[in-house]
């Protein structure tokens, strides 16, 4: 079965570090979404692409990149850690935009990650 | 700007209770989606519904509705006869034309909904 997977589940780093959240779907889904959860602010995108070598800013992407250089991989990357960054990530995927696509995001089981 | 308000930061029923999560968006499109996600205990992302905005017929699914009402910009959704089960953070989203924006979602800050028995 087609799926979407995130890697690490649960990560612990100290302030500063670079930290990379990989995420691989199978689906072969051009869309491909990065989301954090926090608490009274439910998700908020970071960064999204729409097909390999595309990546657009988000609303929170301050201190994060992307880069597709295929279309099942999406990895998001912290430069450099902060503790602001300490949150649960998300990554989804969806179909590409057409008459059939109603923008159904399926999503990661989620990481979580702690900075110190 | 599109924005997704969930006011009701957590609901609290006792089991077989009905209970109705209240939605309201903003947005300038005339096109768009609407939906609803489920976040139960185990953290993960369940699709409820999706709704697009030329669609205004209420939808039940089981247990669970949803109305739709274009006049006062609200996507509520109830669950009749809540049970345990029910208990999870519930997510109202919304998704800008399908065209050029397919797949990227403003998520409300979500419901928590405790089931007690």
């Amino acid at each position: 079965d087609a799926e979407i997977t995130q890697s690490p589940r649960h990560k612990i780093t100290e302030t500063g570090r670079q930290v990379t959240l990989a995420c691989h779907q199978t689906w072969n889904h051009n869309n491909m979404f990065w989301y954090r959860q926090d608490l009274g602010h439910g998700l908020r995108l970071i960064h999204y692409s729409y097909g390999v070598q595309d990546t657009n800013k988000g609303e929170v992407s301050d201190g994060y990149s992307v880069s597709r250089s295929n279309t099942e991989d999406l990895p998001l990357t912290l430069e450099s850690a902060a503790s602001s960054q300490t949150s649960v990530y998300f990554c989804a995927s969806s179909e590409l935009a057409g008459a059939l696509n109603t923008g159904e995001l399926f999503f990661g089981e989620g990481s979580r990650l702690t900075v110190l | 700007a599109q924005k997704v308000t969930q006011a009701q930061t957590e609901i609290s029923v006792v089991e077989k209770e009905d209970v109705t999560l209240d939605c309201v968006y903003e947005t300038r499109d005339t096109t768009y989606y609407l939906f609803w996600y489920k976040q139960p205990p185990s953290g993960e992302l369940v699709f409820l519904i999706r709704r697009n905005s030329f669609d205004e017929q209420n939808e039940i699914s089981g247990r669970y509705s949803w109305n739709f009402q274009k006049s006062t910009s609200s996507f509520n959704f109830t669950i009749t006869a809540s049970q345990v089960v029910d208990s999870a953070v519930y997510f109202c989203a919304l998704s800008g034309s399908i065209y050029n924006q397919g797949g990227k979602l403003i998520f409300g800050q979500g419901t928590e909904l405790s089931v007690k028995p």
